[in-house]
């Protein structure tokens, strides 16, 4: 079935470092992808997204990378900070429908 | 101030109780949802609504039953819920109106505790 999957529920960076979240989706009709960070008690909030026809998109302080041949997704934050600390998320979207997939979220810790 | 509002935050209910989650979007978007989120799941779809009309089918027990009146409201009626129902219910909004939707922009969510 359609899945969208996170490889490490909980990732452990010191401060400065980079970070690389990573996602495995499933589902080869999805044109569309999202990067999501949730803070505690609050709703996710967007960070970055990507479509298929791009291999790489940068933000400030995050990049995005699609491999579309091993369906897969990351997230990559430069000079990690004590605010990045949060649950991330990817999803994906099948091109021509509302039907945002969502993975479990992987734990950012950063470490002092 | 967030561009989807949630109310309320919080939410203790019996199970046989009767109550309602409303969500208000200041974007201009013509598209909205219901998700819930569980411990250890990812978000789960409830409910689509494009240009106040349902979209996307998806199997939710009919003790939820959600209602937009305009493009800029959704709200989430609840009946006779059950414990496992206890969860944070997102309500999202995107561009909508047709494929390309673009991205989901989120309210602080509803948590709600079925006793």
């Amino acid at each position: 079935g359609e899945s969208v999957g996170l490889h490490l529920p909980t990732l452990s960076v010191q401060e400065g470092d980079n970070s690389i979240i990573n996602c495995a989706y499933s589902n080869s009709a999805s044109d569309y992808f999202i990067w999501y960070k949730q803070e505690s008690g609050k709703g996710p909030q967007f960070i970055i997204d990507i479509r298929s026809n791009m291999d790489k998109r940068q933000g400030q302080r995050v990049t995005v990378l699609l491999n579309k041949t091993v369906k897969h997704l990351s997230l990559q934050i430069a000079a990690t900070q004590p605010g990045d600390s949060a649950v991330y998320f990817c999803a994906e979207k099948p091109s021509g429908t509302y039907k945002y997939i969502f993975g479990t979220g992987t734990r950012l810790k950063v470490l002092a | 101030e967030t561009g989807v509002t949630q109310t309320p935050r919080h939410l203790v209910m019996g199970m046989t109780n009767k109550k309602s989650l409303k969500c208000e979007q200041h974007l201009g978007h013509n598209a909205m949802y219901w998700y819930k989120q569980s411990a250890k799941k990812p978000l789960e779809l409830m409910f689509v609504y494009s240009l106040e009309e349902r979209v996307e089918n998806n199997s939710v027990p009919s003790r939820f039953s959600p209602e937009c009146p305009n493009s800029s409201h959704l709200f989430l009626h609840l009946h006779t819920l059950q414990p496992e129902d206890s969860a944070l219910y997102l309500c999202a909004s995107s561009l909508g109106g047709g494929a390309d939707t673009g991205e989901l922009f989120f309210g602080e969510g509803s948590r709600l505790t079925v006793l």
